[in-house]
C-alpha cells in the first residue's frame, strides 16, 4: 500500500492551464480505471471532482478534466481561477478492496 | 440533504482506545459500502477501512490492521470505528465517506463528513 506520487506544488496564473500528475504502478493506477481526484481548500473536507479517471460529478465545472496513460493519471485545470487555489489529492483503487491516495499537491494561483 | 456527521474524537494517551461514530442521513445508508479516511496534520489523505453493506466484508489498511475495527448499524444509519492500541502516528482528522459506487469501494468518495480530530499524546 505505497502512496501514489504527486508533485508537492504547482502554480499558474489566472486563465492559464495547469496539470497535476499522479504516478502509481500496474497494481493501482495502471491496473484499474478507478482513479479519482479531490479538491481540498484549507480547513475543509475533500471534495470529489473527478472519478473513474475522467468522470465529473454533477456541479463540477468542465474546466476540470482527468486522464490516464499507463501508470500515470493527470488532472488538468483550464482557465485557472483564484478560487481553484487548494490542495489536490489523487486516489486509486489498488485491488483486494483497498484504496491508495497520493501525497497531495498544493496549487497556487499567482 | 445528504449528510455524514462524525463524532467521538479527542485526546487519548498512547496505548489507549477511542470509538468514532458517523451518523448518516439523506440517503439509503444500508445500500452503500462505507469508509473511513484519515489525514494527519499537514499530510495527505490515507484510506483506513471499508465495510460492505451487510457488514460481511471488512477491509483495513496495513497500518491499522489488528488494532482498528470497523462496524455499522444499518437500523441506526450509523458507522463506527473502534480504535485500540493507539499510537502517535494515528493522530489525524478522521473522515467517514461514501463511495459513489454503492456496493464497492473504488476510492470515489462523493460524500464526506466534516471530520473528527484524534490526538494521541501523553
Amino acid at each position: 500500500q505505497s502512496a501514489l506520487t504527486q508533485p508537492r506544488s504547482v502554480s499558474g496564473s489566472p486563465g492559464q492551464s495547469v496539470t497535476i500528475s499522479c504516478t502509481g504502478t500496474s497494481g493501482d493506477v495502471g491496473g484499474y480505471d478507478y482513479v479519482s481526484w479531490y479538491q481540498q481548500p484549507p480547513g475543509t473536507a475533500p471534495k470529489l471532482i473527478i472519478h473513474d479517471v475522467s468522470q465529473r460529478p454533477s456541479g463540477v465545472p468542465d474546466r476540470f478534466s482527468g486522464s490516464k496513460s499507463g501508470n500515470t493519471a493527470s488532472l488538468t485545470i483550464s482557465g485557472l481561477q483564484a478560487e481553484d487555489e487548494a490542495d489536490y489529492h489523487c486516489c486509486s483503487y489498488a485491488g483486494s478492496y483497498t484504496v491508495v491516495f497520493g501525497g497531495g499537491t498544493k496549487l497556487t494561483v499567482l | 440533504e445528504v449528510q455524514l456527521v462524525e463524532s467521538g474524537g479527542g485526546l487519548v494517551k498512547p496505548g489507549g482506545s477511542l470509538r468514532l461514530s458517523c451518523a448518516a442521513s439523506g440517503f439509503a445508508f444500508s445500500s452503500y459500502s462505507m469508509n473511513w479516511v484519515r489525514q494527519a496534520p499537514g499530510k495527505g489523505l490515507e484510506w483506513v477501512s471499508t465495510i460492505s453493506t451487510s457488514s460481511i466484508y471488512v477491509y483495513y489498511a496495513d497500518s491499522v490492521k489488528g488494532r482498528f475495527t470497523i462496524s455499522r448499524d444499518n437500523a441506526k444509519n450509523s458507522l463506527y470505528l473502534q480504535m485500540n492500541s493507539l499510537r502517535g502516528e494515528d493522530t489525524a482528522v478522521y473522515y467517514c465517506a461514501r463511495d459513489i459506487h454503492p456496493t464497492g469501494t473504488t476510492g470515489a468518495f462523493d460524500i464526506w463528513g466534516q471530520g473528527t480530530a484524534v490526538t494521541v499524546s501523553s
